[in-house]
């Protein structure tokens, strides 16, 4: 079945340690986004990409990085994770940018030791 | 500024009874409103959308009903059942396509 795919489901890093999360699809989409979703709170999008095109919201922190090396992959980098960023990271595809349906990934729950 | 603003931020509703989730937008050029449903430990699912040319969709027992003017839009769960508690979120989507969320509702539906 066509799907999103998020590695790890749950990740445990250390104040300070870079982290990766990596997200594959299979659905062949265009668009790819990073989501940051605290506890009982909404998803808050991070950056998008379209194809190789990157887009960053303007108030994602700059510890925050991401890559898009295919169509398929794309990775959150964090470089030094504080303890603020423990969080459900959501990765997300569309077909285009139109406001088409976005699929989420099951999620990465990051804990900050 | 919040640009989706939800309510209620909680509801409880007994097994059977309606459900109504409201939310209302500020940005005019909004185009496409959806609605997703995520369950603890998952990843929100579209549950249903509407574009703003049309004032109401249904898919079997949920229904959007949407007031252009008033710029506001609404879910309908109708025969409420226990499965149906989740989270609900409501957004906003403008081109290019970034979605804007709402706080989200938790509904529980009580047996």
């Amino acid at each position: 079945d066509a799907m999103v795919i998020q590695n790890p489901r749950y990740q445990v890093t250390q104040f300070g340690k870079p982290v990766t999360l990596s997200c594959s699809q299979t659905l062949n989409h265009n668009v790819m986004y990073w989501y940051q979703q605290k506890s009982s709170q909404a998803p808050k999008l991070l950056f998008h990409y379209y194809d190789k095109d990157f887009n960053n919201e303007a108030d994602t922190p700059d510890n925050f990085q991401s890559r898009r090396p295919n169509t398929s992959f794309c990775f959150l980098d964090i470089r030094s994770p504080g303890l603020g960023d423990a969080a459900m990271y959501l990765c997300a595809t569309s077909r285009d940018v139109s406001g088409d349906e976005q699929f989420f990934g099951p999620g990465t729950r990051l804990t900050v030791l | 500024q919040q640009q989706v603003k939800q309510s209620p931020q909680s509801l409880i509703v007994q097994k059977g009874g309606i459900s109504i989730i409201n939310c209302a937008y500020e940005n005019t050029a909004f185009d496409y409103f959806p609605w997703y449903q995520q369950f603890p430990g998952k990843g929100p699912a579209l549950l249903i959308a509407i574009r703003p040319d049309v004032s109401e969709k249904k898919e079997g027992r949920f229904t959007i009903s949407f007031n252009k003017s008033a710029k506001q839009f609404s879910l309908h769960i109708m025969d409420s059942q226990p499965g149906d508690s989740a989270t609900y979120f409501c957004a906003a989507s403008l081109l290019p396509g970034k979605s804007t969320f709402g706080d989200g509702t938790t509904l529980t539906v009580k047996p």
